[in-house]
């Protein structure tokens, strides 16, 4: 069975850091892209950064553009999000989740099927004072 | 960026009844790159279509999706019980991907 668990979430201050990690198994790691996306208490799916399967091409959406990276290392199966300068709004369950290794992707854009087919459970980021 | 408007908002509808859900986009989704996803409550959402119309791995048949350009369906032919969820549709066809707010649909 596909497994893919995320961890590092927590309460943090405003302005403060916080590195996710997710562990993925079961799947051909290095097949897929990857991306994580998250969801406000209550609220729906957002979608956050993209990787691709050499970590050639990374993709951000502009409300975490230059706050957050996204990283992966191909050998420990495992996907990363690196957070700074959290806000209140970025209060959020993170949830890893990977899409078909297909298509193309600048710094800016992204062309071709991304949708995200295995999903982790989420780990809960809480940015609050 | 592409915005995705789900409709109706709830859907209350008895076992055995045919549910169907609308996603509008404000412009046109290339390719028909559109996905729908199931979320219940405290697990993660669950792939269910693609491409517009094509099944996930799993998906049983009574789920069905349907549309092109900037209308699309989602229907559940004979609802099950546990079929209780919050559905989002999702667009790939233009960066950045961007879901709907989702369809609440309970079982009476």
């Amino acid at each position: 069975d596909v497994q893919l668990v995320e961890s590092g979430g927590g309460l943090v201050q405003p302005g403060g850091s916080l590195r996710l990690s997710c562990a993925a198994s079961g799947l051909s790691f290095s097949s897929y892209n990857m991306n994580w996306l998250r969801q406000a208490p209550g609220k729906g799916l957002e979608w956050l950064a993209h990787i691709s399967t050499t970590s050639s091409a990374i993709y951000y959406a502009d409300s975490v553009k230059g706050r957050f990276t996204i990283s992966r290392d191909n050998a420990e199966n495992s996907l990363f999000l690196q957070m700074n300068s959290l806000r209140d709004e970025d209060t959020a369950v993170y949830h890893c989740a990977t899409s078909p290794a297909a298509g193309y992707c600048s710094s800016n854009w992204c062309y071709g099927p991304n949708w995200f087919e295995f999903w982790g459970q989420g780990t809960l980021v809480t940015v609050s004072s | 960026e592409i915005v995705l408007t789900q409709s109706p908002g709830t859907l209350s509808l008895s076992p055995g009844e045919r549910a169907t859900l609308s996603c509008r986009a404000s412009q046109s989704v290339s390719n028909n790159y559109l996905a729908w996803y199931q979320q219940k409550p405290g697990q993660a959402p669950r792939l269910l279509i693609y491409d517009a119309s094509t099944r996930a791995t799993g998906i049983p048949d009574r789920f069905s999706g349907a549309g092109s350009v900037t209308a699309f369906t989602l229907t559940i032919s004979r609802l099950e019980p546990e079929d209780s969820a919050v559905f989002y549709c999702q667009q790939y066809g233009r960066s950045p991907w961007t879901f709907g707010q989702g369809t609440r649909v309970e079982i009476k």
